[in-house]
């Protein structure tokens, strides 16, 4: 069974600039979520991805946008990124039978 | 909206004792899950609480579900180096989970 798995690891951007992070679900799991964890917080949630379209978004700007496939895997996009968007960006998946989540490494946003 | 408060945010443990972490949501649960963050790693799950009163116990972790579906504690006995981390409870209603600050632990050996 594959894990979940996230590109790139590690990102620097500019302000102002746009990004795009992938996300592979685990085997079987057909909905995912993304999350935004700050440094020394909880991850806080973006928004949730069943069926390719978006059925739950947590308090983000439409600037956070985001897309899944119909291989399950999914892309979160960030425009006009800001300083405060610096954080380390979680992909979680599930089936959406079950509750819990199974998180992937994360991707290291760096905005200056 | 739904809040979730973890105490302590710290906790500094000689090994070989035991400490409690609690987790308090502003409003009733459908489930709490409790997850595992290693320093410089990801949350990985842990466990899952459903029911009411629910207790389930792995190892030396034991974890409980407050009767009223707002509360929730992780309770880990004779503490070992292998436990540093941050214990995170995430509440679960439609279709999210709200994590708390979390509990960063480290231990003295």
């Amino acid at each position: 069974e594959t894990g979940v798995t996230q590109s790139p690891t590690h990102l620097i951007k500019t302000r102002g600039q746009q990004v795009t992070l992938r996300c592979s679900s685990q085997s079987g799991h057909n909905t995912v979520s993304w999350y935004q964890q700050a440094l020394g917080q909880g991850p806080q949630f973006i928004f949730q991805y069943y069926r390719e379209e978006e059925n739950g978004r947590g308090n983000f700007p439409p600037r956070f946008s985001g897309l899944q496939f119909p291989n399950y895997s999914s892309e979160l996009n960030v425009n006009a990124l800001e300083l405060d968007d610096s954080a380390l960006y979680l992909c979680a998946s599930r089936k959406d039978t079950h509750y819990e989540q199974y998180f992937g490494p994360g991707t290291r946003l760096t905005v200056t | 909206g739904q809040q979730v408060m973890q105490i302590p945010q710290y906790q500094h443990v000689q090994e070989g004792e035991d400490f409690t972490t609690y987790c308090n949501s502003s409003t009733t649960l459908s489930n709490i899950q409790w997850y595992k963050q290693r320093p410089g790693g990801h949350p990985v799950f842990l466990i899952q609480l459903v029911k009411s009163g629910e207790v389930k116990k792995q190892k030396r972790l034991t974890f409980q579900f407050g009767e009223a579906k707002k509360n929730s504690s992780l309770h880990i006995t004779a503490t070992q180096t292998t436990d540093v981390g941050t214990y995170f409870c995430a509440g679960f209603n439609d279709y999210k989970l709200s994590f708390g600050a979390g509990t960063t632990v480290t231990v003295r050996a």
